[in-house]
């Protein structure tokens, strides 16, 4: 069966670090990926696409990486910032239909 | 970007009601609509594909009896959860596309339903 894996247990990390994401998926052969932010009780906002030809995206402080042979996906932090914290999911694209991971959790403190 | 307007934010209703929530496309037209659902902690689990004009298309486990779904316009999606049981209690998103070979979701606010 297709899974999307990312860590649960929420990342805490201080101010001013680079906070580091998995996306790991099984039984996908995604043309793209994509990393969406969540806040409590609101629903995702779309951050970035990256497609299967692609190594490295990066927008702003925000940087995806998409390696296919290892059917996972880095999504990067960097100099973060308390109003970073959310929750970060991963979702793939399987017979036309976005699917998500289960997310995991930034908190960043000052 | 584009805007997904969703309404109501949250609801309280009685076992037995039925609830209806409505999804706006409010700066583009929106030929696909997603509905999905989410429980504390867990991923968005797809719901149901309302497409504009025809019937919605559903996923295997979804009562498409209970879940009706109307996608009259390109620009207006409802979901109306019928006789709404606690179990139903969940927090129900609705996403547009764009379209024209934009991948990318525009999500609306989202529905608290908490049945009672």
């Amino acid at each position: 069966s297709q899974k999307i894996e990312q860590n649960s247990e929420a990342l805490n990390i201080q101010e001013g670090k680079t906070a580091t994401l998995t996306c790991n998926y099984t039984n996908y052969s995604p043309a793209y990926l994509q990393w969406y932010r969540q806040d409590p009780g609101r629903g995702p906002v779309f951050l970035l696409l990256i497609r299967e030809n692609e190594k490295e995206k990066r927008k702003e402080r925000l940087k995806v990486t998409f390696d296919t042979t290892l059917k996972q996906s880095l999504f990067h932090i960097t100099a973060s910032q308390p109003a970073d914290s959310a929750t970060y999911l991963c979702a793939l694209t399987s017979w036309g239909k976005l699917q998500f991971g289960a997310g995991t959790q930034v908190v960043v403190t000052p | 970007g584009a805007v997904v307007s969703q309404h109501p934010s949250w609801v309280i209703c009685k076992s037995g009601t039925s609830v209806k929530i409505e999804c706006r496309s409010l700066d583009f037209q929106a030929t696909t609509m997603f509905w999905y659902r989410q429980f504390p902690k867990q991923s968005l689990m797809l719901m149901a594909t309302s497409n504009e004009g025809s019937k919605a298309t559903y996923e295997q486990g979804v009562e498409k009896d209970k879940f009706l779904i109307n996608h009259a316009s390109l620009t207006l999606s409802t979901l109306t959860v019928t006789s709404a049981h606690p179990e139903d209690s969940s927090f129900y998103i609705c996403s547009a596309t764009a379209g024209g070979g934009n991948e990318k979701l525009f999500f609306g606010s989202g529905t608290q339903l908490s049945v009672l």
